[in-house]
């Protein structure tokens, strides 16, 4: 079955740049959406179609790509950024993939 | 504003079936598919499937297909999940979210399910 990679955490000082990566095989010609997941609460769409932000979002989050390899950016990391974030993209039947989850820790 | 709205907590038997209920507003229910995602406890997210909003068309996850239902009802705009067979793996969070076709823009505040004897 098909499988994104994330790494399992990142960790980051405040004001630092955090950057969080996502590998898929088809991941070139299939776009990636990035989630963010506070604990105890529902996740919540940040980046849409590769690099796209979503509504309300603000700019210090960031998405691109390069091949098969997708990126989040955190840019100036607040504490309120600590958190687990998910991408998520389509197999080739369509059917939705998540990645494992990377948790964001703010030292 | 877009809002899904879904059902409260459930404890269900090992084997016995669970029915969710997404309530949306905001939107043309019809416009939109709902998706399906579950987290199991300290477990990343899963997809189960996409019900549409406006037909009753499904394309359900190969690891649920023979087990789970999606629905809908334009009328009361209002998407079901009802999964089968239920065991102690199938304890999590169950979530709809609006569908974009590549992503899934609002989600639910999930529901709780316990399968326990």
């Amino acid at each position: 079955s098909y499988e994104l990679t994330q790494p399992p955490s990142v960790s980051v000082s405040p004001g630092q740049t955090a950057r969080i990566t996502c590998f898929g095989d088809a991941l070139a010609n299939q776009y990636v959406s990035w989630f963010q997941q506070k604990s105890g609460q529902a996740p919540v769409l940040l980046i849409y179609e590769d690099k796209e932000r979503s509504s309300g979002i603000p700019e210090r989050f960031s998405g691109s790509t390069s091949g098969t390899t997708v990126t989040l950016t955190i840019s100036g990391v607040q504490a309120e950024d600590e958190a687990d974030y998910y991408c998520q993209s389509a197999d080739s039947t369509g059917a939705f993939v998540f990645g494992s989850g990377t948790k964001v820790i703010v030292l | 504003q877009v809002r899904l709205e879904q059902s409260g907590p459930e404890l269900k038997k090992p084997g016995a079936s669970l029915r969710v209920s997404c309530k949306a507003s905001g939107y043309t229910f019809s416009a939109y598919g709902i998706n399906w995602i579950r987290q199991a406890p300290g477990q990343g997210l899963e997809w189960l499937g996409w019900g549409s909003g406006y037909n009753g068309s499904t394309y359900y996850a190969q690891n649920f297909q023979d087990r789970v239902t999606m629905t809908s009802d334009k009328f009361t705009n209002t998407a079901y999940m009802e999964l089968r067979s239920l065991t102690s793996d199938d304890t999590a969070v169950y979530y709809c979210a609006r569908d974009r076709r590549d992503y899934a823009d609002y989600w639910g505040q999930g529901t709780l399910v316990t399968v326990s004897s």
